[in-house]
């Protein structure tokens, strides 16, 4: 099983600001890694796939990055919607399909 | 416009049976692997099971293995979870959510708004 860890726990960052996440996998996944946003009482939203490439609809501010065991979600200017928690999550060595423990982007 | 809705949460007491139920609407239902993924109270995501498009392929977490059960009718556009044996473990809030194919190396891209289970006596 493929463990994804992220980091940090907890990101303290001022509206305007620049968000940076990391998550990193126990073994390669290759490009095989989606984030995901979620706001309280929500459900997850696709926000990135192939490690790169934004869903339908997802801000320009919102990039990912990386490949093989080490990957990155920038947030360019962080906008009071996007304080919530983010996941990352494996789809390439499957089952079971494997997701981080989550980074909480809280307001600074 | 993709629509999950997910039913049939509640309260059972440990070592009861619940049968989950999530309904789809808005694409091809037939087309897309569909899976469940929970999330225990103030947790992070946890996947549960997947079933392909035909549901030829089941696939189970460890923790659930031998006492939950996917399926789907895809005349109905309908994806259920049958949940045996529960534990106080078990529970959680319930997601359907939608694989971006019909089977594999694919992110989910589109998830219900989840139904809670709760296991206690």
């Amino acid at each position: 099983e493929i463990v994804m860890t992220q980091s940090p726990a907890t990101l303290s960052v001022s509206p305007g600001e620049r968000a940076t996440l990391s998550c990193r996998a126990s073994q390669s996944v290759s490009s095989n890694l989606a984030w995901y946003q979620q706001k309280p009482g929500q459900a997850p939203r696709l926000l990135i796939s192939g490690a790169s490439t934004r869903a339908t609809g997802i801000p320009a501010r919102f990039s990912g990055s990386g490949s093989g065991t080490e990957f990155t979600l920038t947030i360019s200017s962080l906008q009071s919607e996007d304080f919530a928690v983010y996941y990352c999550q494996q789809y390439n060595n499957w089952p079971p399909w494997t997701f981080g423990q989550g980074t909480k982007v809280e307001i600074k | 416009e993709v629509q999950l809705l997910e039913s049939g949460g509640g309260l059972v007491q440990p070592g009861g049976s619940l049968r989950l139920s999530c309904a789809a609407s808005g694409f091809t239902f037939s087309t897309y692997a569909m899976n469940w993924v929970r999330q225990a109270p103030g947790e992070g995501l946890e996947w549960v099971s997947t079933i392909s498009s035909g549901s030829g392929t089941t696939y189970y977490a460890d923790s659930v293995k031998g006492r939950f059960t996917i399926s789907r009718d895809n005349s109905k556009n309908t994806l259920f979870l049958q949940m045996n044996s529960l534990r106080a473990e078990d529970t959680a809030i319930y997601y359907c959510a939608k694989m971006s194919a019909y089977l594999g190396s694919y992110p989910l891209d589109y998830w219900g708004q989840g139904t809670l289970v709760t296991v206690s006596s």
